[in-house]
């Protein structure tokens, strides 16, 4: 069974700091997705990582992927306020449904 | 503009009053998935649908019901709800082979009281 784990859970950063969310599965696969979730809102999607070695690069975030290690990373380069949220990984399984991590709350102080 | 849809945004009943929430998609998606969301808890699906007239059991099913008559709709319904089952409710939809991963609707905030 394949098990997501991410961490850390929380995080509180102050602005202009980097930082790197870790997200680690259990199981073989090579599909791993990232979302953001404003409070009380929906899950936005971030990036799709559809391979060992893929990087995906959008604003002040930057994912990869490291099949291999079965490890995926969202770093964050000189943070803003803006990016508080909520940020969940997910990894697909062999019967294609999604895994989700508990997700990791990320607050950015001014 | 490709989206689903989930009416109501905002539900509050009282317990035992059958209600349904709809969950529409206009992206001619296969797979259909209802989750709950609560403090801790992160997301746990509830029911998942292949396709038209191919639903299956998530991790946490117990009262509540879904059908898919249509490919486009995919409604949950709360036959008799109890306050356990308040929550933020989402509906998510996707391509058959997950390829992009899933959209979401916007949530429906459900108290049962």
């Amino acid at each position: 069974e394949l098990k997501v784990e991410q961490n850390p859970l929380f995080l509180s950063m102050q602005e202009g700091k980097n930082y790197t969310i870790y997200c680690n599965y259990s199981t073989t696969s090579d599909r791993l997705y990232w979302y953001r979730q404003d409070p009380g809102k929906s899950l936005e999607s971030l990036f799709v990582l559809l391979s060992n070695g893929a990087v995906k690069q959008e604003g002040r975030l930057m994912a990869s992927l490291d099949t291999k290690a079965r490890l995926s990373t969202l770093h964050i380069t000189a943070a803003v306020h803006d990016l508080s949220a909520t940020y969940f990984c997910a990894v697909m399984d062999s019967n294609y449904q999604l895994i989700w991590g508990a997700g990791t709350k990320l607050i950015i102080k001014p | 503009e490709a989206q689903v849809t989930q009416n109501p945004r905002y539900l509050i009943t009282v317990t035992g009053k059958k209600l349904t929430v709809t969950c529409s998609q206009n992206m001619n998606h296969e797979y259909m998935s209802w989750y709950r969301q609560d403090p801790g808890l992160g997301l746990r699906q509830i029911y998942y649908s292949m396709n038209v007239e191919v639903t299956d059991k998530g991790d946490v099913p117990e009262g509540y019901k879904v059908s898919r008559k249509e490919k486009r709709n995919f409604p949950l319904i709360l036959e008799s709800p109890s306050p356990n089952q308040t929550s933020l409710y989402f509906c998510a939809s996707s391509s058959a082979d997950r390829f992009y991963g899933y959209t979401f609707g916007s949530g429906t905030r459900l108290t049962v009281v």
